[in-house]
């Protein structure tokens, strides 16, 4: 079981509706991450929080709105979505952010994802 | 911008064969992490690596980071179905930037 758990696992929605992805993790980690995987492809970051903090924005549109309510909690909200952005969208903790002082980046914990189909 | 060249993008074997997943990139990264994703899962960490010229093994799979660390390997031995997946590499750029590099992937399907 993946100690970083992602709500829901399936979402069909839309194009005018408003709904929101949850993630959760209770490893204390400093760092979540929200990532967008088309089929067999690599995770494309989307954003980066630090600490509760937004630290990189991917030049993501703003019908994605990422939010993290406390250190445990990561939320992206959706709205307004284009059937282009149907994919699979991780959510990641990491014990530390990368710092200029981190020799490298501390490894990704990944939920299993929800699964967004926008009709 | 630094980037990771993976290959073979695909790999279908047979039960029992060895295999070599190479990840290139000019430029020198801090660390190499490797992935496995399953299908309908999220991609779980196998390694990390760190120094120049190491080798680490699990079980049946041995990676290894190149002497400039700016190339990894990943092989397995006597490939069995359960290895199947998404196998992705993914860098730590050097200069304390927050976001991995990954390559491509390589999907691997190994047959009964």
């Amino acid at each position: 079981d993946t100690e970083v758990t992602q709500t829901p696992k399936h979402l069909v929605m839309g194009m005018t509706n408003k709904k929101s992805l949850k993630c959760e993790q209770h490893m204390g980690h400093r760092a979540m991450y929200w990532y967008k995987q088309k089929a067999k492809k690599p995770p494309e970051l989307m954003f980066v929080y630090s600490y509760e903090k937004l630290s990189i924005n991917e030049s993501v549109p703003s019908r994605f709105s990422p939010e993290c309510p406390n250190s445990s909690l990561l939320n992206l909200h959706l709205h307004a979505l284009q059937p282009e952005d149907s994919a699979l969208y991780l959510c990641a903790s990491s014990l530390l952010p990368r710092t200029a002082s981190s020799s490298y980046n501390s490894p990704l914990h990944f939920g299993n994802g929800t699964r967004l189909t926008v009709t | 911008t630094q980037l990771l060249e993976q290959s073979p993008q695909f790999l279908s074997i047979q039960e029992g064969e060895n295999l070599t997943v190479y990840c290139n990139s000019s430029s020198v990264f801090s660390s190499l992490q490797w992935y496995r994703q399953e299908p309908g899962e999220g991609p779980v960490l196998l390694v990390t690596v760190v120094t120049g010229g190491e080798v680490k093994k699990l079980k049946r799979l041995t990676f290894q980071f190149g002497d400039a660390r700016k190339d990894s390997s990943l092989h397995i031995t006597a490939a069995q179905p359960g290895d199947t997946g998404l196998y992705l590499c993914a860098g730590s750029p050097q200069g304390g930037s927050e976001k991995l590099v990954f390559g491509k992937g390589t999907k691997l399907t190994v047959n009964p």
